[in-house]
């Protein structure tokens, strides 16, 4: 089992619609929860970070924590196809700084 | 502007041709990590440090050396580079090794060996 496990997509999402991405880890010790957003050949770019249990909501963007089921995930609303790109979910897990999943492909069809 | 600075940005080589890939950043930050990004299996940890002198294995450390001389450069060191070292190598850094610190990515060097 992968320590950090996300759909590698793509998923497909009309403009100006919420767009879902999930990530699930195995590390029940692990704190800190991270969502990069990484367009081809660029470098990972860090859009939220969450440490407790709920949500936590910064412009368009809500991410959603719940260390019982061990699962982190990402709302986008009102996607835009600026959103195109692949979201990393990193989990701390303070073995060492960040584990990253493979990532979901994200297209927002205009 | 703050910065993780990477260089080269793109190298093509040849097997067995040892080659330096230079990290260094400007925001005076302990942690320092390299990575490599293949497709399919997301960013792979190679070497960390959490500070000057303190340098530790990541998930995949083989055919790989680094070196924390200084706070702001931590240098990934290919001895013997091997076609299976190609892949895009990111390096990152945060202000201190605890859980909650996000990291600062480079742009990446893209390293093909021949």
């Amino acid at each position: 089992q992968k320590e950090v496990e996300q759909n590698s997509g793509p998923l497909s999402v009309p403009e100006g619609a919420i767009a879902s991405l999930n990530c699930t880890y195995s590390d029940r010790g692990s704190q800190s929860f991270f969502w990069y957003r990484q367009y081809s050949g660029k470098s990972p770019e860090l859009i939220m970070f969450i440490y407790s249990n709920g949500d936590k909501e910064d412009g368009r963007f809500t991410a959603q924590l719940n260390k019982a089921s061990q699962y982190v995930s990402l709302l986008i609303r009102d996607s835009q196809p600026s959103d195109s790109a692949t979201y990393l979910c990193a989990v701390s897990t303070g073995r060492r700084a960040l584990t990253f999943g493979s990532g979901t492909r994200l297209q927002v069809q205009p | 502007e703050a910065q993780v600075t990477q260089n080269p940005r793109y190298l093509i080589t040849v097997t067995g041709k040892k080659l330096t890939v230079t990290c260094s950043q400007n925001m005076n930050h302990e942690y320092m990590s390299w990575y490599r990004q293949d497709p399919g299996l997301g960013l792979r940890q190679i070497y960390y440090s959490m500070n000057v002198e303190v340098t530790d294995k990541g998930d995949v450390p083989e055919g790989y050396k680094v070196s924390r001389k200084e706070k702001r450069n931590f240098p990934l060191i290919l001895e013997s580079p091997s076609p299976n070292q190609t892949s895009l190598y990111f390096c990152a850094s945060s202000l201190e090794f605890q859980q909650g610190q996000p990291q600062h990515f480079g742009d990446g060097t893209r390293l093909s060996i021949l």
